[in-house]
């Protein structure tokens, strides 16, 4: 029973390069969250997929962060052209049922550091 | 107003000690609360989930919410060194589409000293 994983756990950018961020969620889980935490902070809600379409992307900072999940199962948090403020940890999420009551699986993070 | 507001702390209380963690919400409309610990560099892990009112208690853990208030409370008695983490409460902001998406409070710092 693996739960969600990320990878890579870590990655350091350079700034105006792009970065490819994997999820892998629990084998199932219909719904998908990204979220951004900065240092310090909760978690940030970015965008919200349910199976391969994504329903919710309020929460995306700007039109250099893009997401997809083309078969509803890996997703990919693309961010093009990095800056410093950018640098926080990229989490995932998912869930089993879309609704109220399912509860959210997180993964471990990837901790992106631009410099 | 953000949605939920969570003193950051840091907080340390010596080992046994029960502890007392506290958030308020803005929306009387909010009907879930969720409590999440994080270990440094993990992610998030659902500790209780609570709907509406009341109490709910876990072993060690009791998770308490008063809707008159506004106010989310999770307690840890008997605290052990292994609980020291950062404790984020979470609300569901139900959208369109079961859009669940959570709203959290800063996170408190947890230290239990041995």
């Amino acid at each position: 029973g693996a739960g969600v994983s990320q990878s890579p756990r870590y990655k350091v950018a350079k700034r105006g390069q792009d970065v490819a961020l994997r999820c892998d969620p629990i084998s199932g889980h219909v719904s998908l969250f990204w979220y951004q935490q900065a240092l310090g902070q909760g978690p940030e809600f970015l965008t919200y997929f349910q199976n391969e379409a994504q329903l919710d992307k309020s929460g995306l900072p700007s039109d250099r962060f893009f997401a997809e999940r083309p078969e509803g199962s890996v997703s990919t948090l693309k961010i093009q052209r990095t800056q410093q403020e950018d640098s926080a940890v990229y989490l995932c999420a998912s869930s089993s049922n879309p609704g109220q009551g399912a509860s959210q699986y997180f993964g471990p993070g990837t901790r992106l550091t631009v410099t | 107003q953000k949605e939920v507001e969570q003193d950051p702390g840091p907080l340390s209380v010596p080992e046994g000690a029960i502890v007392s963690l506290n958030c308020t919400y803005s929306n009387s409309a909010f009907q879930y609360f969720m409590w999440y610990r994080q270990y440094s560099r993990k992610g998030p892990e659902l500790l209780m989930y609570t709907y509406s009112s009341g109490n709910k208690e876990d072993g060690r853990f009791t998770a308490q919410v008063d809707k008159s208030s506004k106010y989310i409370s999770l307690f840890i008695r008997d605290s052990q060194p292994s609980d020291s983490a950062t404790y984020l409460c979470a609300i569901p902001l139900s959208g369109a589409f079961g859009n669940e998406k959570l709203t959290f409070g800063t996170g408190t710092r947890l230290t239990i000293i041995p």
